[in-house]
């Protein structure tokens, strides 16, 4: 599985926008980006995933660069709530017989500051 | 949104004795799920593949015999973590694939906190 880098941690303050970066200089070009956030003692809850074009939804938006080594998972403001650990993993499109693991890393561990 | 739920929450139970974990998709079919044991400070690792109607798939290093994963219907995996010792505390989490699609969006359920004395 192709493998992904992001920072340890990153701050914020609330009601300001954060911007989470991952970048992955190996991924393949059926491999889809997610993105999945986990709060403490909770399990890991699923924000937004894409291919190649961009995407938005009611939790962020992925913004995928062009050559898509690289992504950005985009919070338009954060608030407290989104305290979390936030993980950027590839996984291939699925085919027949194929599991479709999800490899978690290390994730960013994001803090908001009031 | 699809939902996966897991019982229980959380367990304390002696060792020796064996546990048993539920995870149910509670409003869609799943031919596939997933289970993954996270320790403090740690990330999520994936233990098993969980397939309806056929036999799990364990990741390297994990004991199938003891780690025992039943996937009986659409909706429904089990895990059993059979005759539990203090190093098999941990949180324990299920995930669910949505049927018929390609891009591997899983749910994932609360988690189990699993505690052996």
């Amino acid at each position: 599985d192709a493998k992904t880098t992001q920072p340890n941690s990153m701050e914020s303050n609330e009601e300001e926008p954060v911007h989470l970066p991952c970048n992955h200089s190996t991924i393949s070009g059926t491999d889809y980006i997610h993105w999945y956030r986990q709060l403490p003692s909770q399990g890991p809850e699923y924000v937004i995933h894409g291919l190649t074009s961009n995407v938005n939804n009611r939790m962020a938006s992925l913004a995928i660069a062009e050559d898509r080594k690289s992504s950005t998972l985009i919070l338009h403001r954060a608030t407290l709530r989104d305290a979390a650990v936030y993980y950027c993993i590839l996984s291939p499109r699925i085919y027949g017989g194929s599991q479709g693991n999800l490899i978690f890393g290390k994730g960013t561990k994001l803090s908001v500051k009031p | 949104g699809a939902v996966v739920s897991q019982h229980p929450s959380w367990v304390i139970c002696k060792s020796g004795t064996s546990v048993k974990i539920e995870c149910r998709s509670l409003d869609f079919q799943a031919t596939t799920m997933f289970w993954y044991r996270q320790f403090p400070k740690q990330s999520l690792m994936l233990m098993a593949t969980s397939n309806e109607g056929s036999k799990a798939t364990y990741e390297q290093g994990v004991e199938k015999d003891k780690f025992l994963i039943n996937h009986a219907s659409l909706t429904l995996s089990t895990l059993t973590v059979t005759s539990a010792h203090p190093e098999d505390s941990s949180f324990y989490i299920c995930s669910a694939r949505l049927l018929d699609r390609d891009d591997n969006e899983q749910f994932f359920g609360p988690g189990t906190r699993l505690t052996v004395l």
